[in-house]
């Protein structure tokens, strides 16, 4: 049983270029979530997704775009890395985002020079 | 605003009781979880309140007081793997999920 699976697990990338973050979750979840986790500061939602081909906002969304093409799938993209964006990434998924228990990915831990 | 109050790091003895307090100010309630977050690990879900009272599950139990705006984590029999962060986050009145900063919890022989 896999759960949730993210991808890389670690990435040094120079500022200004382009990074993919991938989660991909194989327990049929509708809600889907994206969070950065930095020192001293909670888990920030970057985006989340309540359905496949439904998308919104999260508290820090700038510099950062997501896609839900499908259930399973829900991708991160930095289009123009910056240090600021230096941090773990985590991904998320939830049966029901109101309520329900979120299950989260390993973590993508990201440094951008 | 919306905030989670969580002490940010806690020392307690192998075998003891320790007590894991958070306080939320938040625009109505829904919910109550905890996490365990170990290092450079995935947070993992522990408990899930809605009402108030007390809810145990095994060497854990978290309490939930909605009207003083405050829930503990109480971890009983400590052992060593329990050093951890453990994240206390709420689900506030338009079901936006509010995290606290963790409190980083080191268990000592």
């Amino acid at each position: 049983i896999a759960g949730i699976t993210q991808a890389p697990t670690s990435q040094i990338l120079a500022a200004g270029r382009r990074m993919t973050l991938r989660c991909t979750q194989d327990m049929r979840h509708n809600a889907m979530y994206w969070y950065r986790q930095d020192l001293g500061l909670g888990l920030r939602l970057i985006h989340y997704s309540n359905t496949a081909g439904t998308t919104g906002k999260g508290e820090v969304p700038d510099g950062y775009s997501v896609s839900r093409a499908n259930t399973d799938d829900f991708p991160l993209t930095l289009a123009s890395a910056v240090p600021s964006q230096t941090s773990v990434y985590f991904c998320a998924s939830s049966s029901d985002r109101d309520t329900g228990e979120l299950f989260f990915g390993e973590g993508s831990r990201l440094t951008v020079l | 605003g919306q905030n989670i109050d969580q002490p940010t790091e806690m020392t307690a003895t192998e075998g003891a009781i320790v007590q894991i307090n958070c306080t939320y100010q938040t625009s109505g309630f829904n919910g109550l979880f905890w996490y365990q977050q170990h290092a450079a690990e995935a947070p993992t879900f522990l408990s899930y309140n809605v009402l108030d009272g007390l809810e145990e599950k095994g060497r854990f139990s978290s309490f939930l007081s909605r009207s003083k705006g405050y829930s503990y984590l109480l971890l009983k029999e400590l052992q060593m793997k329990d050093s951890a962060s453990y994240l206390c986050a709420v689900t506030s009145g338009n079901y936006q999920l509010i995290w606290g900063a963790g409190t980083k919890l080191i268990i000592k022989p």
